[in-house]
């Protein structure tokens, strides 16, 4: 069946460093790909998505690109701050049995340091 | 934005109790409503789906008596989870989208999650 495999964490960076959260998948259709965000206390969120391959997904200084050739959507910010400390799972969306629903990666934790 | 909130956030019961958590969404009108669950370290599992009004759709391997969905109103979504054992401790999150049968060209909402110990 469909599945997300994202790196596994913990993640620990200083303010200001660059991220990448790697994110493979694996599908039998034509899945949309979404990066979804936890912050503490709270329920996910929906970061950014892409629905065809080349599509690049962008929102608040993060982005990734929907690689069909290397089956990857990895996240990536060019300068991260304290306040992107959550969880961060990489997800996929497919038809199955004529509905559409969401695989998700284990999840991602990202600590930022001041 | 769009808010759903789950009650209670954490809850711990004796085996053989039932356990109900509610599920609702606070500014929108929720078609459809997801049921997951999680399990330390491990990816958000999807149990069910559910439209208001109509019976949920359980996903292979769920126990349809044992998680009791029900979806009354476009507001709220129960989850009981019926004779719980300490297998069934886990977290357990919903979502809420405006849209039908699930299609995501309706975002979904998520709750902050429910905590269940099973003693």
């Amino acid at each position: 069946g469909d599945s997300v495999t994202q790196m596994e964490g913990p993640v620990t960076l200083s303010e200001e460093a660059f991220l990448t959260i790697n994110c493979t998948y694996t599908a039998t259709g034509y899945p949309s790909l979404f990066w979804y965000v936890q912050y503490p206390g709270e329920g996910l969120q929906l970061l950014l998505k892409a629905t065809k391959a080349d599509d690049k997904g962008s929102n608040k200084g993060f982005e990734a690109t929907y690689r069909k050739e290397t089956t990857s959507f990895h996240l990536e910010k060019g300068s991260v701050q304290v306040s992107d400390s959550a969880v961060y799972f990489c997800a996929l969306s497919d038809q199955y049995g004529g509905s559409e629903k969401l695989v998700f990666g284990k999840g991602t934790k990202l600590t930022v340091n001041p | 934005g769009a808010v759903v909130s789950q009650h209670p956030s954490w809850v711990i019961c004796k085996s053989g109790t039932s356990v109900k958590i509610e599920c609702r969404s606070l500014d929108f009108q929720a078609t459809t409503m997801f049921w997951y669950r999680q399990f330390p370290k491990q990816s958000l599992m999807l149990m069910a789906t559910s439209n208001e009004g109509s019976k949920a759709t359980y996903e292979q391997g769920v126990e349809k008596d044992k998680f009791l969905i029900n979806h009354a109103s476009l507001t709220l979504s129960t989850l009981t989870v019926t004779s719980a054992h300490p297998e069934d401790s886990s977290f357990y999150i919903c979502s809420a989208s405006e849209g039908t049968s699930g299609s995501f060209s309706d975002e979904q909402y998520f709750g902050p999650g429910t905590r269940l110990t099973v003693t």
